[in-house]
């Protein structure tokens, strides 16, 4: 079955620095989501990566999709407090169904 | 426009017993699926209700079950409840069965004892 990795499973990062996570399949992605959950809260969607190497930005994050469609990638420029939580890529599972990763989660050093 | 709205938001049961969870989806979407988030864990898939009908189901037991009613609001039901079971109960509803985003109400929080 489908296996969806997620590294690194933690990060801490001084503010300003960048940040990146990657999301790693052992199958052929359909598409993949990303969300966000900020400590105590739920998980927000992100964006939506469909085509072989797409590449999507909202204000300092990046969002890149795979040429094979097997890995994809959330990359944030100056991190700030704001960006604290923990990042989930979503792929659609064999089921059709969305699955989540294991998360990276980001904390800020001030 | 209202969002997902779960209940309650934290509950306490006793090992061998049963509870029910509540959703209202968001206006406009007709589909809820549910996950179970353990503490420190991505959400893992439980079901999916379209049209008041189970639409795909991930790796767990029939004492899961669930129910969605003509205004599409859900219930998800566990019986014979285990410590294991102590998660956060995530629903989630969109339009349809595809690919649309996920939008998740503020969970459940159940502990069980």
């Amino acid at each position: 079955g489908q296996q969806v990795m997620q590294i690194p499973q933690y990060q801490h990062v001084q503010e300003g620095e960048d940040f990146t996570t990657y999301c790693n399949s052992s199958t052929t992605l359909s598409n993949i989501q990303w969300y966000k959950q900020r400590p105590g809260g739920h998980p927000v969607f992100l964006i939506q990566l469909v085509k072989s190497g797409e590449v999507k930005k909202q204000k300092r994050l990046t969002f890149q999709f795979g040429e094979a469609k097997k890995n994809s990638s959330l990359h944030i420029t100056a991190t700030q407090t704001t960006d604290v939580g923990t990042y989930f890529c979503a792929p659609e599972g064999y089921n059709e169904k969305l699955t989540f990763g294991t998360g990276t989660r980001l904390t800020i050093i001030p | 426009e209202t969002g997902v709205t779960q209940s309650p938001t934290h509950l306490i049961k006793t090992r061998g017993q049963q509870v029910t969870l509540r959703c209202s989806s968001q206006s406009g979407h007709n589909t809820v699926s549910w996950y179970q988030q353990a503490l420190g864990q991505g959400p893992q898939f439980i079901f999916q209700y379209y049209r008041e009908e189970e639409n795909g189901r991930g790796n767990f037991p029939p004492r899961f079950s669930g129910l969605q009613f003509p205004n599409y609001s859900s219930e998800l039901n566990v019986n014979a409840l285990e410590l294991d079971d102590s998660a956060l109960y995530l629903c989630a509803s969109t339009w349809g069965t595809g690919d649309s985003p996920l939008h998740f109400g503020n969970g459940t929080r159940l502990t069980v004892t």
